[in-house]
């Protein structure tokens, strides 16, 4: 079936660190891919997205790129501050019924 | 752009009551919406399917009669627990498709609290 893992967490940085959290998806077919962030005791808000191979997405200095050949989605930001501190979920998209299948969610901690 | 409003944001009820959440499409019409729950430190589940005018689909393991959901409009979709109990204390969030590819907003969750 269809699944999402990302790294464990906690990841704990300090402020202007470059940040990585990686994500590896199994899915039939061509999934669409996000990264969604999760601040304390909110809703989700979608961080960025690709939906074809080799897709870039990026969004507040965040970027992740659609690696079809290692089925890859990793995360990256290249100087981190202490408000990206948060829950980041990585995610898929199969089919036109729109479910989301989401991964464990990967906590962020950055320190100043 | 696209909007969703869930309420209340926090609840606290005793055991045995049931609970309505709502989730509210502002600037759009949501012919389809997802209620997730979120365990806490976990990742979210999907627990249904609702879809306007029909009856939702709910994912497996998930009791239908426990958790009612009604999307009787284009704009609104409801999650009834009934007969809540402890265990049914969880993060439940909405969301709704907007179109597009990737084209999802949730809502700001509702924290149930079961005493």
């Amino acid at each position: 079936g269809n699944s999402v893992t990302q790294m464990e967490g906690p990841v704990t940085l300090s402020e202007e660190a470059f940040l990585t959290i990686n994500c590896t998806y199994t899915a039939t077919g061509y999934p669409s891919l996000f990264w969604y962030v999760q601040y304390p005791g909110e809703g989700l808000q979608l961080l960025l997205k690709a939906t074809k191979a080799d897709d870039k997405g990026s969004n507040k200095g965040f970027e992740a790129t659609y690696r079809k050949e290692t089925t890859s989605f990793h995360l990256e930001k290249g100087s981190v501050q202490v408000s990206d501190s948060a829950v980041y979920f990585c995610a898929l998209s199969t089919d036109a019924t729109g479910k989301l299948i989401f991964g464990q969610g990967t906590t962020l901690q950055v320190k100043p | 752009g696209a909007v969703v409003s869930q309420h209340p944001s926090r609840v606290i009820c005793k055991s045995g009551t049931s609970v309505k959440i709502e989730c509210r499409s502002l600037d759009f019409q949501a012919t389809t919406m997802f209620w997730y729950r979120q365990f806490p430190k976990q990742s979210l589940m999907l627990m249904a399917t609702s879809n306007e005018g029909s009856k939702a689909t709910y994912e497996q393991g998930v009791e239908k009669d426990k958790f009612l959901i009604n999307h009787a409009s284009l704009t609104l979709s409801t999650l009834t627990v009934t007969s809540a109990h402890p265990e049914d204390s969880s993060f439940y969030i909405c969301s709704a498709m907007t179109g597009g590819a990737g084209g999802y907003t949730f809502g700001s969750g509702t924290r149930l609290t079961v005493v």
